[in-house]
């Protein structure tokens, strides 16, 4: 869906440097998530924010920080990258008054590679 | 605890044969079932949802509560079919965030 966009959709970095990775959306949604996503072991949880004032770590937030700077943005941070977070990450937004099950919606992905 | 679990990594068929990928869950309420597809180089994008009853691109799911499965099926499988599949759940019991599954990779041979 073009309404979640995620920058960079690429990163190489070396150990030890801090990154940000970026989420926006125009989608108007009041959730939005940050996933990494690894070969067999699917879609893991790192943090994800019900409001601004509402952020909360998922199943792996360790080594990761977040930011929800307005209801369209959504910021994740690796204060001080390591090999093992080379992955995938998507960024995701869901509708808490349009689907109380919250449907989510998902950005194009980043790919980083920390050497 | 809530728990999504898609047994097959990989799953290859012909094509035209029938797919079924399986997904089962735990949880303790009445829970909402997602699948998920992503194809390659794409975003995740929403295939069906329990709730929606709705046959997309050929693929149906049925919830059985009795089992807590919700597998995926189609009659006669398609080379474009060939993506990534998550099965998801979601409920008053996770804050209604989404629990996915570990994914099944579809391989639709020709």
């Amino acid at each position: 869906d073009a309404d979640v966009t995620q920058t960079p959709r690429n990163r190489i970095t070396k150990t030890g440097k801090r990154i940000m990775l970026e989420c926006s959306q125009t989608k108007g949604h009041d959730r939005m998530y940050w996933y990494r996503q690894d070969p067999g072991l699917g879609l893991r949880l790192i943090y994800y924010s019900f409001d601004v004032k509402d952020i909360n770590k998922g199943e792996i937030s360790d080594g990761y920080s977040v930011s929800r700077q307005a209801q369209a943005k959504f910021s994740l941070s690796l204060e001080s990258a390591i090999p093992n977070q080379t992955a995938l990450y998507f960024c995701a937004t869901s509708d808490t008054d349009r689907d109380p099950y919250n449907e989510q919606f998902f950005g194009p992905g980043t790919r980083l590679t920390v050497l | 605890a809530q728990r999504v679990t898609q047994p097959e990594k990989l799953l290859s068929v012909f094509k035209g044969a029938p797919v079924e990928l399986k997904c089962n869950y735990s949880y303790s309420g009445s829970p909402e079932l997602f699948w998920y597809v992503q194809y390659s180089r794409q975003r995740l994008q929403l295939l069906l949802r329990h709730i929606s009853r709705e046959s997309i691109k050929g693929f149906t799911a049925d919830l059985n509560k009795g089992e807590t499965s919700f597998h995926l099926k189609k009659p006669f499988a398609q080379e474009e079919d060939s993506a990534m599949y998550y099965c998801a759940l979601s409920g008053l019991d996770s804050s209604y965030k989404l629990i996915f599954g570990s994914g099944t990779r579809l391989l639709v041979r020709p």
